[in-house]
């Protein structure tokens, strides 16, 4: 059961502009949301995280939105860089128990 | 501080066989987790332990197993491989297992592939 979803497979966009990734969940009981970037043949490292309690959080041009009513989270990343061409994995957890999405590639053109 | 270490990184195994992996958490760490990790289905949890013990399972058949020792290294063995086995395998740690006071901090994992 995939309990933490990610529908857009991959992301383009400028160099600059704005990149908006997204994520839904399905169980009301996560408490805790992360997003980790992944480059090719090294593991996940953490980017960013935010609390139930809270709906924004901000680091530098990384900002995450929590929707609670809509368990919709997403990650906004301003300006763009090249260097961020990654794979974002948004994740949810319920104490030790953390489920991760199916990851966006993101590509920042030069 | 070193980081998660898992070995081997690569390895070729044929339908049948057994596949035992490693991963050493980072120094002080007491929580491992491990995650699997194919193409479109994202990094899907097999298990988690803490001070030797299973505390979460994902849904992954029984094939799939772990333990971890004392000084928190963690292996995890899969037997009977499936072609549908060949995947990366991520093992995190992270200090308390409680997510909510940091994040994972992930191995670099060790790529399987099933003939």
């Amino acid at each position: 059961d995939q309990q933490v979803k990610q529908n857009s497979p991959s992301l383009s966009v400028q160099e600059g502009r704005i990149s908006i990734l997204n994520c839904d969940y399905t169980n009301s009981m996560f408490d805790y949301f992360l997003w980790y970037k992944k480059y090719p043949a090294e593991g996940p490292t953490f980017l960013i995280s935010i609390s139930s309690i809270k709906d924004k959080n901000e680091d530098g041009r990384f900002t995450v939105f929590l929707n609670k009513s809509a368990k919709h989270l997403s990650l906004h990343i301003v300006p763009s860089q090249p260097g961020d061409s990654a794979v974002y994995f948004c994740a949810a957890s319920i104490r030790a128990d953390m489920r991760f999405g199916a990851g966006t590639r993101l590509t920042v053109k030069p | 501080k070193a980081g998660v270490t898992q070995t081997p990184r690569y390895l070729i195994k044929t339908r049948g066989q057994q596949v035992t992996l490693s991963c050493s958490p980072i120094s002080g760490h007491r929580s491992v987790s491990w995650y699997q990790q194919t193409p479109g289905q994202g990094l899907q949890f097999l298990f988690e332990y803490f001070s030797e013990t299973q505390r979460n399972k994902g849904n992954f058949p029984g094939r799939f197993s772990g333990r971890q020792f004392s000084n928190s290294r963690s292996e995890m063995n899969v037997s009977t491989l499936e072609l549908g086995d060949s995947a990366l395998y991520l093992c995190a740690s992270s200090e308390s297992g409680t997510p909510n006071t940091g994040e994972l901090f992930f191995g670099e994992g060790s790529r399987l592939t099933v003939l």
